[in-house]
């Protein structure tokens, strides 16, 4: 059965600093991997979509990697901002779609 | 273009009661996904259709059960409800089948059964 998890549960950092967001999955046998943002209370938004043939992907500010075979994601944002703050998902794609918990990232102004 | 849809936005039911949510997803698509998120947790799969058919289920009791319309909307039912299925109900459209595109997600639907 397929696991996902997230590390660190929450994460706060000052505004401008560069960092990284774990994610890690127990089944290699994926489709793709594809990370999200979650405001408090809302839907998902989708940032970034890897498929299982490519090693990263990058939009703006930010930048997915993905290493299928030790089953390892991670997510980059360069020079946060206060928006940045929200909660942020991985999830891993096979017959269905498996999510992590998430990381609460809080950007100090 | 809109986007994923979803209504109502918000519920209270109490414990016994069913409940219908209804989503309508990205002019095009017609792959429905359903998502159950409780607080504090990543969403957990529940349904996907497509083409009005059922291609997917998850972990989840017989008291739950959708369906997907001609125009490609779908429902999710819950019967029974009791405590534990208070949470956000997130619909997600994409364009054909689940594990090789983006998934749109809705604005949700949160429960609360009393």
């Amino acid at each position: 059965k397929q696991e996902v998890t997230q590390i660190p549960a929450a994460l706060s950092v000052p505004e401008g600093e560069n960092l990284v967001l774990n994610c890690s999955f127990t089944d290699s046998a994926i489709y793709n991997l594809q990370w999200f943002r979650q405001d408090p209370g809302k839907g998902l938004t989708s940032l970034l979509l890897i498929q299982s043939s490519q090693r990263e992907q990058t939009s703006g500010r930010l930048n997915a990697s993905l290493d299928k075979s030790s089953g390892r994601s991670t997510l980059y944002i360069a020079a946060s901002q206060p928006g940045d703050s929200a909660t942020y998902l991985c999830a891993v794609s096979n017959n269905d779609m498996r999510f992590g918990a998430g990381t609460r990232l809080t950007v100090k102004p | 273009d809109a986007g994923v849809t979803q209504s109502p936005t918000h519920l209270i039911k109490t414990r016994g009661q069913h409940v219908t949510l209804r989503c309508s997803p990205i002019s095009g698509h017609k792959s429905v996904s359903w998502y159950q998120q409780v607080l504090g947790q990543g969403p957990q799969f529940i349904f996907q259709y497509y083409e009005k058919e059922e291609r997917g289920r998850g972990n989840f009791p017989d008291r739950f059960s959708a369906r997907q319309f001609p125009n490609y909307s779908s429902e999710l039912n819950v019967n029974a409800l009791l405590l534990g299925d208070s949470a956000l109900y997130l619909c997600a459209s994409s364009l054909n089948s689940l594990s090789q595109e983006t998934q749109y997600f809705g604005p949700g639907t949160r429960l609360l059964v009393l």
